[in-house]
């Protein structure tokens, strides 16, 4: 059973570029939510996807923006780089619903470099 | 507004010595608390987890953590340390009332394990 995985591993941009991260769910899941980790930080919550929809958002400007596709999958677009988004970046999924006591499962991280 | 503080940037111990590693939350509705374990270059692993149930919670790799409501704690500890426990751990908070919820951590605590 896969885990929660993202593309790509690494990534070194300019700034005022644009990315794409990308995130696929654990097998069973329908939540994603996306997380910036500056270094030497904590992970700051950016946004959560449900339906294709997004339910929730942090402290985040607008350039940071996402989708979620009817595969349960998500990107996670940033555009304008500044050199402080360079950061690791944590896509982590779910499953929704009240009842759901299922834990909050993390990929890898996308590193992401801003020259 | 929810908030994490984990006390002690850095926690060195001994082989077999005590695990100790200090979170504090505070939250004005009933929380869901988790410890987190990330490796270097990793993403995020669940150690335990906290959801309204028995305050004393048992999680993989021999550690444990009692939720403590009239300190606001949630303190992870470890009887006996292990080389491979080094790691830097994240303590978290959602005040969501579910696991699928925004999580918002603490800023880590890199845990240094000598022989």
């Amino acid at each position: 059973d896969a885990g929660v995985t993202q593309s790509p591993t690494h990534l070194i941009k300019t700034r005022g570029q644009q990315v794409t991260l990308r995130c696929s769910p654990k097998s069973g899941h329908d939540t994603v939510s996306w997380y910036q980790q500056a270094l030497g930080q904590g992970p700051q919550f950016i946004f959560q996807y449900y339906e294709e929809e997004e339910r929730q958002r942090g402290n985040f400007p607008d350039r940071f923006s996402g989708h979620q596709f009817p595969n349960y999958s998500s990107e996670l677009n940033v555009n304008a780089l500044l050199l402080g988004d360079s950061a690791l970046y944590l896509c982590a999924s779910s499953l929704f619903g009240t009842d759901s006591k299922e834990t909050q499962y993390f990929g890898p991280g996308t590193r992401l470099l801003v020259l | 507004a929810q908030s994490v503080t984990q006390l002690g940037s850095h926690v060195s111990v001994s082989e077999g010595a005590l695990v100790l590693l200090r979170c504090n939350y505070s939250s004005s509705v009933p929380p869901y608390l988790f410890w987190y374990v990330q490796y270097p270059n990793q993403g995020l692993q669940l150690l335990l987890k906290y959801t309204s149930a028995a305050t004393l919670v048992k999680g993989i790799n021999g550690f444990e953590a009692e939720f403590k409501k009239s300190e606001t704690s949630f303190h992870l500890t470890k009887p006996s340390a292990h080389m491979s426990d080094a790691a830097e751990y994240f303590c978290a908070v959602s005040v969501s009332g579910t696991s699928y919820g925004k999580l918002t951590f603490g800023q880590g605590t890199i845990l240094t394990v000598h022989p």
